[in-house]
């Protein structure tokens, strides 16, 4: 059964480092998203992107975020300078159509900024 | 802005027992609504999508309702299993113009099914 696959599975980094989170979304999956779960918090949406371009963004998706789809199967998250509250599961969804299709999860990244 | 709540948010029952799990979203206009299993540490397991226009859908032991209008779901389980012990988190698909499909979780209800 094809699914979300995400790497790595935890990451470590020291505060101000840049991390790259990486996905392979669900192959004839068009639109692609990251969430983050905080521990013991609800999980919360950062960014979708469809058709190469960020189409929708919360608040917590500031300037030290940023994705991108490099090549025809990853997409990726960046954080340009970590921060202590950065620290989260982050998960990364696909769907094949937008609004009315089933999401899929991969098993997330456990990032932890010391 | 949209709210989910999931009452209660921790439930421990013997194995066996039928069970319900409460959702409810402050604002009835959306696109669908989705249950989620959590295992501990671990991602996101899909469990049923029910669409603004359904009233219910089954997979197994499981069965989903929705109440669009009063803003509610429930997830039923039946002849609950200890292997059934997990989060169960509900979330919607806001319906308002400019959305492209992100989701809206609940804290989600902890699970136990005791042997």
């Amino acid at each position: 059964e094809p699914e979300v696959t995400q790497t790595p599975s935890h990451q470590v980094t020291q505060m101000g480092q840049e991390v790259i989170l990486r996905c392979v979304p669900i192959s004839n999956h068009l639109y692609f998203y990251w969430y983050r779960q905080i521990l013991g918090q609800k999980v919360e949406f950062l960014v979708s992107f469809y058709n190469n371009e960020i189409s929708e963004k919360s608040e917590i998706f500031d300037d030290q975020f940023s994705v991108e789809r490099p090549d025809g199967s990853n997409f990726t998250l960046k954080i340009r300078s970590t921060k202590l509250e950065d620290s989260a599961m982050y998960f990364c969804a696909s769907t094949r159509g937008s609004r009315v299709t089933e999401a899929f999860f991969g098993q997330g990244t456990r990032l932890t900024v010391v | 802005k949209q709210e989910v709540t999931q009452i209660p948010a921790a439930l421990s029952v013997p194995e066996g027992e039928n069970l319900v799990l409460n959702c409810s979203f402050t604002d009835s206009a959306i696109y669908n609504l989705q249950w989620f299993r959590q295992d501990p540490g671990k991602g996101l397991t899909s469990l049923l999508l029910i669409q603004s226009s359904q009233r219910e859908q089954t997979s197994g032991r499981l069965n989903a309702s929705l109440d669009k209008s009063s803003g509610r779901s429930t997830l039923y389980i039946a002849a609950s299993q200890p292997g059934d012990s997990a989060t169960y988190l509900c979330a919607v698909r806001p319906n308002y113009g400019g959305s492209q499909g992100n989701l809206i979780f609940g804290k989600g209800t902890k699970l136990s099914v005791k042997p």
